[in-house]
């Protein structure tokens, strides 16, 4: 069965400071990845897919950035962390049947 | 630009009526509609997908509706439990391989014993 993995859970960072959030997926072959952050109380904003292997598209223009490095992992990267980066960032995998799996999350804090 | 629209008020009903939550979109026509659970401090949870073609689609006690020309999904839960207490999330899909999804904001169910 297919399982999708995200790590950390939380991360307390400083502005400024990089970022970096892995997200692997178990159990299926060239999936579609997607990037998701959640504001709280807020809906779900895409801020990153990708179709395949190296293959990244951008929904919101920011500080952040998106690398495929292998057919099963997502990396949600930014340089310098800004207050309003802080949300529930939040992964997931979808084959052509079109639902989403989603990872576990991870609670990002920037102070 | 594409608008998802639902009910940010919390629904708040006693245990064992029906809970219908909407979900309406504007500048936008997609090709299928889900609806996700979503616990808090969790990822969502899919639930059901509705395609455009389709009027009406049911899952024990889930049913969903999707009208394309009131440009509106319902969202109804028969027999509600107070475990059916939780965010849920209405997605409208494109046509594209991406399979992206634009996410409303959701509404919150509560359902009192």
């Amino acid at each position: 069965s297919q399982t999708i993995h995200q790590w950390p859970a939380t991360l307390v960072q400083p502005v400024g400071s990089p970022l970096s959030l892995e997200c692997t997926v178990e159990g299926t072959s060239n999936p579609n990845l997607y990037w998701y952050r959640q504001a709280a109380g807020r809906g779900l904003q895409l801020l990153f897919y990708s179709v395949g292997i190296g293959q990244i598209s951008s929904e919101v223009p920011q500080n952040l950035s998106a690398s495929r490095p292998q057919d099963r992992q997502f990396i949600l990267s930014s340089k310098k962390l800004l207050l309003s980066d802080s949300g529930f960032y939040l992964c997931a995998w979808s084959r052509q049947g079109a639902k989403q799996y989603f990872g576990p999350g991870t609670r990002l804090t920037v102070t | 630009s594409q608008k998802i629209e639902q009910n940010s008020e919390a629904l708040n009903i006693q245990e064992g009526k029906t809970a219908t939550l909407t979900c309406n979109y504007t500048n936008y026509s997609p090709a299928y509609l889900q609806w996700y659970r979503q616990d808090p401090g969790r990822g969502p949870v899919f639930l059901l997908l509705i395609r455009e073609n389709e009027k009406e689609k049911r899952k024990e006690r889930l049913k969903v509706t999707f009208d394309t020309t009131l440009k509106q999904s319902l969202f109804h839960i028969t027999a509600s439990q107070p475990a059916d207490s939780a965010t849920y999330l209405c997605a409208p899909g494109g046509r594209d391989s991406s399979y992206k999804l634009i996410f409303g904001s959701g509404t919150r169910l509560l359902v009192r014993p």
